[in-house]
């Protein structure tokens, strides 16, 4: 196991269109988060998974945005009708339940441009 | 809600000379943890150095340590011997240790060693 792996690494799409990311997180991590982070800011939180239930949606989260988790393992998150607001890097981390330390491991995020 | 404030502008360190990066940070949990990332221009985030609330002693990891100052809530990283790899964002996070142990983010600090 490699870490956790996210793709594409870049995405560059027009306005109006849909979008999906992919990230695998370590085999052994059930917690799954998903984070936003705009230039010259820190990522944000925008949700997690523990095995496959979605816990918590953070209010950066609108009705354009769905992430999944199917069987606990790999996570989805799309985008409908992106907005140029949107363009961001898009990171995923994973975890034990019970962080200690530094038990939080991301992925290299994904890069998306609207335009 | 917590809030970490990093609010040092770009800082440029000579190769093998120490740096220090400041962080503050507000919760008024008792139970947390403060955690330095790096980021390069690559975009993933690398785990540097945590420390626990109830930890008495100020964490270090090779290079990294971190001055606790509970009472004054700071958090500030310390690099020893910078070398040219260390040029990169860092930022301080914290969690609370209950829910969904997800991370707030500070909006960084940019790092350039220069030889």
């Amino acid at each position: 196991d490699t870490g956790v792996s996210q793709d594409p690494r870049h995405k560059i799409t027009k306005r109006g269109q849909n979008v999906t990311f992919r990230c695998d997180p370590i085999s052994e991590h059930n917690r799954l988060y998903w984070y936003r982070q705009t230039l010259g800011q820190g990522p944000e939180f925008l949700t997690y998974f523990q095995n496959e239930a979605q816990l918590e949606k953070s209010r950066l989260l609108s009705d354009r945005f769905s992430a999944e988790r199917p069987k606990g393992s790999f996570s989805t998150l799309e985008i409908q009708r992106t907005e140029q607001g949107d363009s961001a890097m898009y990171l995923c981390a994973s975890s034990l339940e019970s962080v200690r330390l530094g038990g939080y491991t991301f992925g290299s995020g994904t890069r998306l441009t609207v335009v | 809600a917590q809030k970490i404030t990093q609010t040092q502008p770009g800082m440029f360190v000579q190769e093998k000379e120490a740096v220090t990066l400041d962080c503050t940070y507000d919760t008024s949990d008792q139970s947390y943890g403060l955690f330095w990332y790096k980021q390069p221009s690559s975009g993933e985030m690398i785990f540097l150095i945590y420390q626990g609330s109830y930890d008495e002693q100020n964490a270090t990891e090779g290079r990294y340590s971190l001055n606790f100052q509970k009472a004054r809530k700071s958090a500030n990283l310390v690099i020893s011997a910078s070398q040219l790899g260390d040029s990169a964002m860092y930022f301080c996070a914290m969690r609370v240790s209950y829910g969904n142990n997800r991370l707030a983010f500070g909006k960084g600090n940019q790092v350039v060693v220069i030889p």
